[in-house]
């Protein structure tokens, strides 16, 4: 089966700064690659989704790149915003089965 | 007019217990999942369900019995609950199979 690996586990960063999160998986037919924002007791929600026909998908202050050669993964977002602390989820799913999702990154904007 | 809905938000029961987490989703989709969430956040899939047929079983103990019946509704109900049961449950549902999953708010269930 596919096995996602999500780096880091936690990530600080100051407000204004940029946040990077990249994943690896192994399964080589994964073809949409969904990015889950979770806050403190909250429902993960989508964020932003990419899949393996396109390089990066942007959306306003995040993006995602994909390097299918390599099988990772990253998220992107820039000027961060204390808002934007949160748990991250990479997932990586193949013909529309399941979603495998990486272990979560929690964010912390310093304001 | 919540899109994914699940009921209870917390359930806190004794060890032995048999206890079911209902599910609904009110956006037409045909794919509903469900997820757990152990205490170091990570999320696992247990089941899938494509038009009320079970697309997914992961390993999970035969004591977690998802049952939908109709595409709107996937029930999970758990026999025999262990400690190790303790996690949020999340329920999720697509318009199909991989596309992007909708959350419900999660049940958070503590197995005392």
């Amino acid at each position: 089966g596919e096995n996602v690996e999500q780096h880091p586990s936690t990530l600080s960063v100051q407000e204004g700064d940029s946040a990077v999160i990249k994943c690896t998986y192994s399964d080589s037919a994964s073809n949409y690659f969904p990015w889950y924002k979770q806050e403190l007791g909250k429902r993960p929600q989508l964020i932003i989704d990419i899949r393996s026909n396109v390089g990066e998908k942007k959306d306003q202050r995040i993006a995602v790149t994909l390097n299918k050669t390599a099988k990772h993964f990253s998220l992107h977002i820039t000027e961060t915003q204390p808002e934007d602390s949160a748990v991250y989820f990479c997932a990586a799913s193949y013909n529309f089965n399941k979603f495998y999702f990486g272990s979560g990154t929690k964010l912390n904007v310093k304001p | 007019d919540t899109a994914v809905s699940q009921t209870p938000k917390y359930l806190v029961t004794q060890m032995g217990n048999d206890k079911s987490i209902k599910c609904e989703q009110n956006l037409g989709h045909d794919t509903m999942y469900w997820y757990k969430q152990d205490s170091k956040k990570f999320l696992k899939i247990m089941f899938s369900y494509n038009n009320k047929e079970l697309i997914i079983n992961e390993t999970v103990p035969n004591r977690f019995s998802p049952k939908s019946p109709d595409k709107a509704h996937l029930n999970l109900h758990i026999n025999s609950l262990e400690l190790g049961d303790s996690a949020v449950y999340f329920c999720a549902s697509s318009p199909a199979l991989g596309t992007e999953a909708f959350f419900g708010q999660g049940t958070r269930l503590t197995v005392v």
